[in-house]
C-alpha cells in the first residue's frame, strides 16, 4: 500500500516562530488532507489539497503531486497550535480498502510561551 | 450544521459485553467510515458505506459490524468487547465519494477492562 512519511516527528518552536512540515508519499493520491489533532484529541481539518496552493490565516499549504510531498507552513506560531499535526492520503491506485485514507505518523508541534 | 457527532465521549466495558457508538452527520453526505486510533499505529479503516444500505469492511473489521439504513446515521457495534478494541474510535464523512473532503467527528475513547 500506500507509504506516507512525515518530518520531522517533534517540532518545538517558541511562540512568534514559522515553520514547515513535510510529508512525502510513494504513490500518487487522489486526496491528500492536512489535519491538527488538539490536546482534546479532536481532528480539526487544516486543508483539503490534493494538489496546488492554498492559504488559510497564518497556515498555508503546497503540494506537487508529481513530486510526492506536501508541505504544511506555520506562520506565527502561537500556543494554540501545540498538537499533532497529520497528513492524509487516499491513493488512486486502488485497493483493498476503498475509501482508506492512509495517515502518517504525525508531528508533534509544542509551541511555548 | 453540527458536522459529525459521536456518542458517547468516553464508555468503559467489560470483556464480552456489547455495545452500539453512534455516528451522525447533517451534511447529506453518501461516504461515511470508522477508523480507530491507536499508539503507534496511526488511524486505521474498520468499515466504509458509500450509501444507505451499503456497506463494506476496511483493513481492520473483525468484531465490529456496522449497516446503514439513514444517509445520516453509520452506527458501530461491538458484539462482544475485547480488551484488544479499547481505542479512540472516529467516525468519518464526505460527499459523495472519500475523494472529496473528509470531515471527522470528535471520538469516541473506549475502555475495555
Amino acid at each position: 500500500g500506500i507509504q506516507v512519511e512525515q518530518s520531522p516527528p517533534d517540532l518545538i518552536l517558541q511562540e512568534g516562530a514559522n515553520s514547515t512540515l513535510r510529508c512525502n508519499f510513494s504513490d500518487s493520491v487522489n486526496n491528500l488532507q492536512w489535519f491538527h489533532q488538539n490536546p482534546w484529541g479532536q481532528l480539526i481539518n487544516l486543508f483539503y489539497i490534493p494538489s496546488g496552493t492554498k492559504q488559510n490565516g497564518r497556515l498555508s499549504a503546497t503540494t506537487v503531486a508529481t513530486e510526492r510531498y506536501s508541505l504544511l507552513y506555520i506562520s506565527s506560531s502561537q500556543t494554540t497550535d501545540s498538537g499533532v499535526y497529520f497528513c492524509a492520503v487516499l491513493s488512486n491506485a486502488g485497493g483493498t480498502s476503498y475509501g482508506k485514507l492512509t495517515f502518517g505518523q504525525g508531528t508533534i508541534l509544542t509551541v511555548h510561551p | 450544521n453540527a458536522g459529525v457527532t459521536q456518542t458517547p465521549k468516553f464508555q468503559v466495558l467489560k470483556t464480552g459485553q456489547s455495545m452500539t457508538l453512534q455516528c451522525a452527520q447533517d451534511m447529506n453526505h453518501e461516504y461515511m467510515s470508522w477508523y480507530r486510533q491507536d499508539p503507534g499505529m496511526g488511524l486505521r479503516l474498520i468499515h466504509y458505506s458509500v450509501g444507505a444500505g451499503i456497506t463494506d469492511q476496511g483493513e481492520v473489521p473483525n468484531g465490529y459490524n456496522v449497516s446503514r439504513s439513514t444517509t445520516e446515521d453509520f452506527p458501530l457495534r461491538l458484539l462482544s468487547a475485547a480488551p484488544s478494541q479499547t481505542s479512540v474510535y472516529f467516525c468519518a464523512s464526505s460527499y459523495s465519494r472519500p475523494t472529496y473532503e473528509q470531515y471527522f467527528g470528535p471520538g469516541t475513547r473506549l475502555t475495555v477492562t
